[in-house]
C-alpha cells in the first residue's frame, strides 16, 4: 500500500512556542490532506481538510490562526500549532488520498505534549 | 448525513476466542466502509475496505467483515483472537464528497486474555 510518512513522531515543546508537523506522501501524489486530533481513549476527530495550492477547510470548532495547515506540492503537508499550550497536547495525525483511490493512507502521528 | 456507531467500547476475548466487534452505519448513499487497527501511539493501519462487489470481505491478519445492507451493519470478525490482535479498532464510512474524508466510529478496544 502507499505510504505516508509523518514527522516527528513525538514533540515536547514548550508553552507559547508554535510547532511544525510534516505529512509526506511518499509514492503517491496526494491531492487531499487530512489532519486529524486524538485524545486518550477516544476516536480521530478531524481537524481540516486540505487541498494541494488551495486553503485548507477546517472543520467547526478549529481555530484556524491557531492551527495553520500548509499544503504546498502533492506530497507535502505541513500543521503548525501556533503558540502551543498545554491543552493543545494531543496525537495529532494526518492522512492522505490522491487520484481515484477511495481509500485515505495514515501517517504513524505525532505525540504532541506541551510543557 | 453519515454515521457510524461502534457497539461496546470495551471487548474482552479470550486467546483462541472469536473476535466480534460490531459496527453500523447511516448513510443516504451506497456506503464504502472500513475498519482500522491502532496500536498505541501509531497511525491507523488499514485492515479490509468494502467498496463494491462481494459482501464478504477478507483483510489482513485473519480479519474479515461482512457488508448487511439490510442491517446498515458491518461487523469485524476473526475465529481465533491472538494477543498480538490487542489493539484499538475504528470503523469507518466514507464521506459523501470525493475527498477521501472518513467518518469514523467512536473505537472499541480489544483485550485478549491468556
Amino acid at each position: 500500500g502507499a505510504v505516508v510518512s509523518q514527522h516527528p513522531s513525538r514533540v515536547i515543546c514548550k508553552s507559547g512556542t508554535s510547532v511544525k508537523i510534516e505529512c509526506r506522501s511518499l509514492d503517491f501524489q496526494a491531492t487531499t490532506m487530512f489532519w486529524y486530533r486524538q485524545f486518550p481513549k477516544q476516536s480521530l476527530m478531524l481537524m481540516a481538510t486540505s487541498n494541494e495550492g488551495s486553503k485548507a477547510t477546517y472543520e467547526q470548532g478549529v481555530e484556524k490562526d491557531k492551527f495553520l495547515i500548509n499544503h504546498a506540492s502533492l506530497t507535502l503537508s505541513t500543521l503548525t500549532v501556533t503558540s502551543a499550550h498545554p491543552e493543545d497536547s494531543s496525537f495529532y495525525i494526518c492522512s492522505a488520498s490522491g487520484g481515484q483511490s477511495l481509500q485515505a493512507f495514515f501517517g504513524q502521528g505525532t505525540r504532541l505534549t506541551v510543557v | 448525513a453519515q454515521s457510524v456507531t461502534q457497539l461496546g467500547s470495551h471487548v474482552s476475548v479470550s486467546e483462541g476466542a472469536l473476535v466480534l466487534l460490531r459496527c453500523n452505519y447511516s448513510s443516504s448513499v451506497p456506503p464504502y466502509l472500513f475498519w482500522y487497527v491502532q496500536y498505541p501511539n501509531q497511525g491507523l493501519q488499514l485492515l479490509l475496505k468494502y467498496t463494491t462487489g462481494a459482501t464478504l470481505v477478507k483483510g489482513i491478519n485473519g480479519f474479515e467483515a461482512e457488508f448487511k445492507k439490510s442491517e446498515t451493519s458491518f461487523h469485524l470478525t476473526k475465529p481465533s483472537a491472538h494477543m498480538s490482535d490487542a489493539a484499538e479498532y475504528f470503523c469507518a464510512v466514507r464521506g459523501l464528497s470525493n475527498t477521501g474524508k472518513l467518518i469514523f466510529g467512536q473505537g472499541t478496544t480489544l483485550q485478549v486474555k491468556p
